[in-house]
């Protein structure tokens, strides 16, 4: 059975203070690890796509990176808008998605 | 932009009403799935659909049943519901050869 398990689950953040949010998973057979976030009473909504170790992806002040048994998910001077719900995910060999419970990230001001 | 489409943002329901969630999506997407949050325990797949008519049950589908007539619209059905489903549903869709899913804004079921 696939495995996703994130931390911490929460990090609390001054603005500017970067910091790294964790994504360990256990698959059998990886077709992809996706990055989503979620805000406050809407669905997630996707950010990046990872396929092999060693890959890197950016957007704005986020940078995703994966290994063969973890994803790092990296914020740079965060902002307040940031603060959110990151989700992980990992896809196997068939449609399905398996999600970690979340790690909720508060940038305060 | 792709728009998946929740027919109820919130419900509340008595225990042993039968439920309909309904969802929609505007992209032609071959996959729909249905997931539902609970606090600590992250998105949990009841069923999911790669085709029309086609239905795979998830981690979770028990109390559970879908429905998939048209490629645009999947439906999840609470026969007879009970307080152990009180959560946020979520839908979402995809196109086959990509993980990517989009998802709609979610509905909150308080099942008393």
């Amino acid at each position: 059975e696939d495995q996703v398990t994130q931390s911490p689950e929460a990090l609390r953040l001054q603005e500017g203070e970067s910091s790294s949010l964790n994504c360990s998973y256990t698959v059998s057979g990886l077709r992809g690890l996706f990055w989503y976030r979620q805000d406050p009473g809407k669905g997630p909504e996707f950010l990046f796509t990872l396929y092999s170790a060693g890959e890197e992806k950016e957007k704005e002040r986020l940078k995703a990176t994966l290994t063969k048994k973890e994803s790092f998910l990296h914020i740079t001077a965060p902002k307040p808008e940031d603060s959110a719900t990151y989700l992980c995910a990992v896809r196997s060999n068939d449609y399905k998605l398996s999600f970690g419970a979340g790690t909720t990230v508060t940038v305060r001001a | 932009d792709v728009k998946v489409t929740q027919s109820s943002r919130y419900l509340v329901k008595r225990t042993g009403e039968k439920v309909f969630l309904e969802c929609v999506q505007d992209m032609d997407h071959e996959n729909m799935f249905w997931y539902r949050q609970d606090p600590g325990l992250g998105l949990r797949l009841i069923y999911f659909s790669y085709d029309v008519k086609m239905k795979e049950k998830g981690d979770i589908p028990e109390g559970y049943s879908v429905s998939r007539e048209k490629k645009e619209r999947f439906s999840l059905i609470l026969e007879s519901a009970s307080t152990n489903q009180t959560s946020m549903y979520l839908c979402a869709s995809s196109y086959r050869a990509t993980g990517e899913l989009f998802f709609g804004e979610g509905s909150r079921l308080t099942v008393l």
